[in-house]
């Protein structure tokens, strides 16, 4: 069964700090590869997804992943937060062959940025 | 464009109950995936739909089942509920065209049973 692995549970940051949230996913075949945003009070919404190429995704609000493949990772960075980034940032993964696309999400990291 | 829709809001059940939660798919998706999401942690996935028929199950209890409607909407129904279904409930939809493909998340259903 595959599995997904925040490590961070909880991450401070102040304004205009660079931010990285490490996601490590356990599944040996073809992937595909999310990290959604909850932001307080909202739904959860799409930042970027890694579905096949360039393993250097660019997604909304200024955040970028890069899909390491011999890792097992997909780590989330920003250059430079904003207070408007606090939020809970969950890492999912879709087994290509699973029946259903069911999408296994990790345990989320709460953000908090400090103005 | 009108997005995934879930109703009610929240719920409050006694434990045996049972509850039917309800989801409205995105326009033109054929898709809808249930999750469910206890306090402090990731989704975990339910059951997939997928042009009416279960498409995908996880380690969920048979007391957990769906439907899915022509339209695509959905609902979720939980028999002889227990404390522990306590959580929130997510409804997300897609357009499942052979590929690979995203799903849109609503804003889910909180399920509370005392």
């Amino acid at each position: 069964a595959q599995s997904v692995s925040q490590h961070n549970h909880h991450v401070i940051l102040s304004e205009a700090a660079s931010l990285e949230l490490g996601c490590n996913y356990s599944y040996g075949g073809t992937v595909n590869l999310f990290w959604y945003v909850q932001y307080p009070g909202q739904h959860l919404q799409l930042l970027l997804k890694y579905f096949s190429g360039d393993p250097l995704v660019k997604g909304i609000k200024g955040f970028e992943a890069e899909f390491i493949k011999s890792k097992f990772s997909f780590n989330l960075r920003k250059p430079s937060v904003q207070w408007s980034d606090t939020a809970e940032y969950f890492c999912a993964v879709n087994a290509r062959r699973n029946a259903g696309n069911m999408l296994t999400f990790g345990g989320g990291t709460r953000l908090m940025v400090k103005p | 464009e009108t997005g995934v829709t879930q109703s009610p809001t929240h719920l409050i059940k006694t434990r045996g109950q049972q509850v039917t939660l309800r989801c409205s798919s995105q326009s033109g998706h054929n898709t809808v995936s249930w999750y469910q999401q206890a306090l402090g942690q990731g989704p975990q996935f339910i059951f997939q739909y997928y042009r009416e028929e279960e498409n995908g199950r996880g380690n969920f209890p048979p007391r957990f089942s769906g439907l899915q409607f022509p339209n695509y909407s959905s609902e979720l129904n939980v028999n002889a509920l227990e404390l522990d279904d306590s959580a929130l409930y997510l409804c997300a939809s897609a357009l499942n065209g052979g590929g690979a493909y995203e799903q849109y998340f609503g804003p889910g259903t909180r399920l509370t049973v005392t």
